[in-house]
């Protein structure tokens, strides 16, 4: 299986900060990655895939790149309603498609 | 619009069978796409559990192969979710999902429900 892992677990960051998320693959996915965002009690929400396409009706305050084993995700300008918790997850090789562990963003 | 519901019990037994139903609306699911289920035990992340094509064919994530099994009712437009001999690990809030082909994300998800497996 393909491992996924994110860092930060957790992230402090102001409304108007910028702000990056990392995710790095136990193998390269070429480009199959996905980033999503949940908010308490909600399911995922797509954001990203093909690790820098936006989703229809997603913010341009987000942005995906990376390629290989290493992507991230940026938030340019963070919004009150972008606090929320972050995945990614890979669909290169499955099953299983797997995820990372997410990255909480916190308000500071 | 799409929009896939889950429905099924809350509680279930250790030893028992976790039996979940999504109910897809706004498309149809013998027109193609894959479907899925993806669970999150409570304050956890998010896994992957199986997924079906319109046709039938599944695939399934290895460590719960021998337990699960993912079904379709075209005519029903629903698809279900049937995991054998659960216990307190399978706690989780179960998400069905729909993705465009096996190569692709997850771009439409279900409310998820809570199931709790407990005596």
């Amino acid at each position: 299986d393909i491992q996924m892992t994110q860092s930060p677990s957790t992230l402090s960051a102001s409304v108007g900060d910028r702000v990056t998320i990392t995710c790095r693959a136990s193998q390269s996915i070429s480009s199959w990655l996905a980033w999503y965002q949940q908010k308490p009690g909600k399911a995922p929400k797509l954001l990203i895939y093909k690790a820098s396409s936006l989703q229809s009706g997603v913010s341009s305050r987000f942005s995906g790149s990376g390629s290989g084993t290493e992507f991230t995700l940026t938030i340019s300008s963070l919004q009150p309603d972008d606090f929320a918790t972050y995945y990614c997850q890979q669909y290169n090789s499955y099953p299983p498609y797997t995820f990372g562990q997410g990255t909480k963003l916190e308000i500071k | 619009q799409v929009q896939l519901q889950e429905s099924g019990p809350g509680l279930v037994k250790p030893s028992e069978t976790l039996s979940l139903t999504c109910g897809v609306s706004g498309y149809s699911i013998s027109s193609g796409f894959y479907w899925g289920w993806i669970r999150q035990p409570p304050g956890k992340g998010l896994e992957w559990i199986g997924t079906i094509y319109h046709s039938g064919s599944t695939y399934y994530i290895p460590s719960l192969k021998s337990r699960v099994i993912i079904s379709v009712d075209t005519s029903k437009n629903q698809f279900s979710l049937n995991l054998y001999s659960v216990t307190a690990a399978d706690t989780a809030v179960y998400y069905c999902v729909r993705h465009h082909t096996s190569s692709w994300p997850f771009d439409y998800w279900g409310q998820g429900t809570l199931v709790t497996v407990s005596s």
